[in-house]
């Protein structure tokens, strides 16, 4: 079966700009979560979807926002890029809330000039 | 709110030696994971425990988690270069499904 699916895989932007991801998990998959991979700080939790509705939260400045759609696709938005946004966006899909192992795409890595 | 910290932050080895990484949580896990992150790859979902005292393995690989679901650790036998790359322990945020990853231990094997 089809895995996780990130689109893009690379960006550029620029500061001030801003920038949506997408995320398509595996099929039957309900939840959706999303993290910031940075060198510093590893993995940080950015938000958690599951049935359309954003389920958590983590400590992430409002301009970080994200959406789930009917079909469990999800998209993250980052506004007003800052040069510290530049990480790796993983996005794990897990079937229900009730974690079994999250299996992750292969992310998206932005970079922020 | 919840830690979870790993040591060591990186190993260095020669092939065939035992390599083990330690995971602690400040708070008591209902389950405990354990990925692997090849260089420029993303995580992949290695094992979930659950149960105080838990031992798995799995080939070379063995995970244990602590009688008070607060500690787990990965120990590996006689290292190969397919090891190479980041293992990360994971638990539930308290009160939440979602995952509190550890910093991760960077696993470097010489041939």
């Amino acid at each position: 079966k089809a895995g996780v699916t990130q689109t893009p895989r690379y960006l550029i932007k620029t500061r001030g700009q801003q920038v949506t991801l997408s995320c398509s998990p595996i099929s039957g998959h309900r939840s959706v979560s999303w993290y910031q991979q940075t060198p510093g700080q590893g993995l940080q939790f950015l938000f958690e979807y599951f049935s359309e509705t954003q389920r958590n939260k983590g400590n992430f400045p409002g301009r970080f926002s994200g959406r789930q759609f009917s079909n469990s696709r999800s998209e993250m938005n980052v506004s007003t890029l800052e040069l510290g946004d530049s990480a790796l966006y993983l996005c794990a899909s897990s079937l229900n809330r009730v974690n079994y192992g999250y299996t992750f795409g292969s992310g998206t890595r932005l970079t922020v000039v | 709110g919840q830690q979870v910290m790993q040591i060591p932050q990186y190993q260095h080895v020669q092939e065939g030696e035992d390599f083990t990484t330690y995971c602690n949580s400040s708070t008591t896990l209902s389950n405990i994971q354990w990925y692997k992150q090849r260089p420029g790859g993303h995580p992949v979902f290695l094992i979930q425990l659950v149960k105080s005292g838990e031992v798995k393995k799995q080939k070379r690989l063995t995970f244990q988690f602590g009688e008070a679901k607060k500690n787990s650790s990965l120990h590996i036998t006689a290292t190969q270069t397919t090891d190479v790359g980041t293992y990360f322990c994971a638990g539930p945020r308290s009160g939440y499904s979602t995952l509190t990853f550890g910093k991760g231990t960077m696993l470097l094997v010489s041939p």
